[in-house]
């Protein structure tokens, strides 16, 4: 199993970016994930998921509104699209496999993260 | 929104000696869906103990879990320098996912 995000960047406060997650090694389209950041020094927050077949969508409130989860189980890749960003979202941003197809649930397996700074 | 506190924030022990973590919850997690996470630094989060007990593949057995409704320890029977890191338990039991602050296991 290998999760590889990219996409990260240093970006204007109000401006937007989109992250990518880049799966392989097992059945994509069978599992929830989720994106889950860690601003510097601080501990783990999720951010958002998505079911199996993308038909269920969930959003902490810290993002509702200015986030968009989705993906292509064609290409297995996961994407985090961001806008009217902030400093707060400041973060190393993770893509973490579900253990299910089902939201919520734990995640067995991480990216290493790519990293987001918002600032002028 | 469930929250989840661990305690202590710092444990300092030596390697050899037995390591008790806990992590409290605000409200009684569905079905005991709480797992644990260990992180080094410059690492990315990595799954110990899934379902309060069960300990994830590969896991070695000096790590257990235990604990149930709103109370949940992780114990490492006898600390290898390896095992010197974060830990911080997440419950997935209800929308959102949460975690805990983080328990920093430091060598003495």
């Amino acid at each position: 199993v290998q999760l590889l995000e990219s996409g990260g960047d240093l970006v204007q406060p109000g401006g937007s970016l989109r992250l990518s997650c880049a799966v392989s090694g097992f059945t994509f389209s069978s599992y929830a994930m989720s994106w889950v950041r860690q601003a510097p020094g601080k501990g783990l927050e999720w951010v958002s998921a998505i079911t199996g077949r993308g038909g269920g969508t969930y959003y902490a409130d810290s993002v509702k509104g200015r986030f968009t989860i989705s993906r292509d189980n064609s290409k297995n890749t996961l994407y985090l699209q961001m806008n009217s960003l902030r400093a707060e979202d400041t973060a190393l941003y993770y893509c973490a496999k579900a253990a299910n197809w089902a939201f919520p649930d734990y995640f067995d397996y991480w990216g290493q993260g790519t990293l987001v700074t918002v600032s002028s | 929104e469930i929250v989840l506190t661990q305690s202590p924030g710092t444990l300092s022990l030596s390697p050899g000696e037995r390591a008790t973590l806990s992590c409290r919850a605000s409200q009684s997690v569905s079905s005991n869906s709480l797992a644990w996470n260990q992180q080094k630094p410059g690492q990315a989060p990595r799954l110990l103990i899934s379902g309060a007990s069960s300990r994830a593949t590969g896991i070695p057995d000096r790590f257990s879990g235990s604990g149930s409704g709103t109370d949940f320890t992780l114990i490492i029977s006898r600390l290898e320098p390896e095992d010197f890191a974060v830990y911080y338990c997440q419950q997935y039991g209800s929308s959102p996912i949460t975690f805990g602050q983080g328990t920093r296991l430091e060598i003495k």
